[in-house]
C-alpha cells in the first residue's frame, strides 16, 4: 500500500520568512495530492491541492510543486504569519480498480511554529 | 448548517463499555470515511463507504463496526472498549470523481478516552 513520509516533523520560522514541508510517496498510481492545516483542537483543513497532471499551483501565499518521477511533492509557505501557526500534513491518494480514490495516506505532520 | 457533524465531541468511558459515534454529512457526497488520530497526531484511515458500500478496512480490529443507514450517514460502534482506543475519531466525506480524488471535508472529532 501507499506510504508518505514527510519532513520535518518540526518547524520553526521567524514572521516574515518562508517555510517548507516535504513529502515522498511509494506508490506510482497517486494521482491526488491534498496538504491539509490543523489548528490546535480542531479538524483538519484543505489548504491546496494538486493533480498528477500539474505540477505547480499556487494559491497567493501557498504553492506547492509535484514531482512525479521523483516522487516528492513539497508545501511553500511565503511570508509567513503567526496565524500560520498549525500541524500540516501531506497525503497522497490513489484510484482503486475501479478507477476512484477512496483512501488519503496522510504523512506523520509537521508542526509549523512561526514567531513574532 | 455544519458539512459534517459528528456527535459526542468528548466521550469517556471505562474499560469494556460498548459506546457508538455518530456522523452526518449534508453535502450530498457518496462516500464517507472513518480515521483515527492518536496521541502523536498520527491521522490513520480505519473505514471507506461509498454509496452506503464498505470500499476500505485497514485492518481494524473487529470491536470496531461502522454501519451506513444510507450515504449521508456513517456511524462507528465500538465494542468492549480498551485503553489504546483513547484518540480522536474523525469522520470525513468526500465526492468521488472518476479517475482523481477530491477534497475530504473533516468533522469536528470525537475525542474518546477509555479509562
Amino acid at each position: 500500500g501507499e506510504n508518505v513520509e514527510q519532513h520535518p516533523s518540526t518547524l520553526s520560522v521567524q514572521e516574515g520568512d518562508s517555510a517548507v514541508i516535504k513529502c515522498t510517496y511509494s506508490d506510482s498510481a497517486s494521482n491526488y495530492f491534498p496538504w491539509y492545516k490543523q489548528e490546535l483542537g480542531k479538524r483538519p483543513q484543505l489548504i491546496i491541492d494538486i493533480r498528477s497532471n500539474v505540477g505547480e499551483k499556487k494559491d497567493q501565499r501557498i504553492a506547492v510543486t509535484l514531482n512525479k518521477t521523483a516522487k516528492h511533492f513539497s508545501l511553500h509557505i511565503t511570508e509567513t504569519q503567526p496565524e500560520d501557526s498549525a500541524v500540516y500534513f501531506c497525503a497522497a491518494s490513489s484510484p482503486n480498480s475501479g478507477g476512484s480514490n477512496y483512501k488519503l495516506t496522510f504523512g506523520k505532520g509537521t508542526l509549523l511554529t512561526v514567531n513574532p | 448548517d455544519t458539512a459534517v457533524s459528528q456527535t459526542p465531541k468528548y466521550l469517556v468511558t471505562q474499560m469494556g463499555n460498548d459506546k457508538s459515534i455518530k456522523c452526518e454529512q449534508n453535502l450530498g457526497h457518496d462516500t464517507m470515511y472513518w480515521y483515527k488520530q492518536d496521541s502523536k497526531k498520527f491521522l490513520k484511515i480505519m473505514f471507506s463507504y461509498n454509496n452506503k458500500e464498505l470500499i476500505i478496512n485497514e485492518t481494524v480490529p473487529n470491536r470496531f463496526s461502522p454501519k451506513s443507514p444510507d450515504k449521508a450517514h456513517l456511524n462507528l460502534h465500538i465494542n468492549s472498549l480498551e485503553l489504546g482506543d483513547s484518540a480522536v475519531y474523525f469522520c470525513a466525506s468526500s465526492q468521488a470523481r472518476s479517475g482523481t480524488g477530491t477534497e475530504a471535508f473533516f468533522g469536528q472529532g470525537t475525542r474518546l478516552t477509555v479509562v
